[in-house]
């Protein structure tokens, strides 16, 4: 099936520094979404991209849809300890019937 | 909270059993959506229904089958369990197939 290349796979940092993560795909997207899920939870989401180079701010993140329709990136400022968990891309693919393709997700750890 | 709720929250059983996992959406939401998530394969979309009906299927296995209920809940039947079906199960729920997705917390099943 129709595969998303979310990177990186994994990520350590310290609390402070500011995190980027994207996707990209061969195919072309109508939407972009960002999801973080906690262990033993489902996906929560984050951001909701619908426009070609939009870029929308959630309070210290932030993500862009792509000029191209086939990428997008989420970038994370001045993380804090709970921001640890993984992150999830995913994207309705143009004449999907809406259904999401997710990526295999970013962890991300965060020392205190 | 995302509003979508999702019973059992943890099932165990044997192999050739059948299970049925069951969904009710966000109030207000039409649309149904059922993915697998596993540590090799990441979140597989399975089917999705509207109102009722189904509207699009995805990697989802001869052996397992959804259906929407009056109530706008759903259920998920899968049968002649085998091992590699241990996974975690979530159903998401949004207004219509366009608007954004919210995942239930999710149902762990374990085949042993």
């Amino acid at each position: 099936g129709q595969q998303l290349n979310q990177s990186p796979q994994s990520m350590f940092i310290q609390e402070g520094e500011d995190v980027s993560m994207n996707c990209t795909s061969s195919s072309i997207f109508n939407t972009w979404l960002w999801y973080k899920q906690d262990p033993g939870e489902g996906p929560v989401l984050l951001i909701a991209l619908y426009k070609a180079g939009e870029l929308t701010s959630n309070g210290r993140l932030t993500a862009q849809f792509g000029i191209t329709r086939k990428d997008s990136f989420l970038n994370i400022s001045a993380s804090i300890p709970s921001d640890v968990g993984i992150y999830f891309c995913a994207g309705q693919l143009e004449g999907s019937n809406y259904k999401l393709t997710f990526g295999k997700g970013t962890l991300l750890t965060v020392n205190p | 909270d995302s509003g979508v709720t999702q019973t059992p929250k943890h099932l165990i059983t044997a192999t050739g059993q059948r299970v049925t996992l069951r969904c009710s959406p966000r109030s207000g939401d039409l649309s149904v959506y059922w993915y697998q998530q596993s540590l090799d394969q990441g979140l597989q979309f399975l089917i999705q229904y509207y109102n009722g009906e189904e509207r699009a299927k995805g990697n989802i296995l001869e052996r397992f089958s959804a259906q929407q209920f009056p109530d706008l809940h759903s259920e998920l039947n899968l049968s002649s369990l085998e091992l590699g079906d241990s996974a975690l199960y979530f159903c998401a729920s949004s207004v219509s197939p366009e608007e954004t997705q919210y995942f239930g917390p999710g149902t762990r099943l374990l085949v042993l």
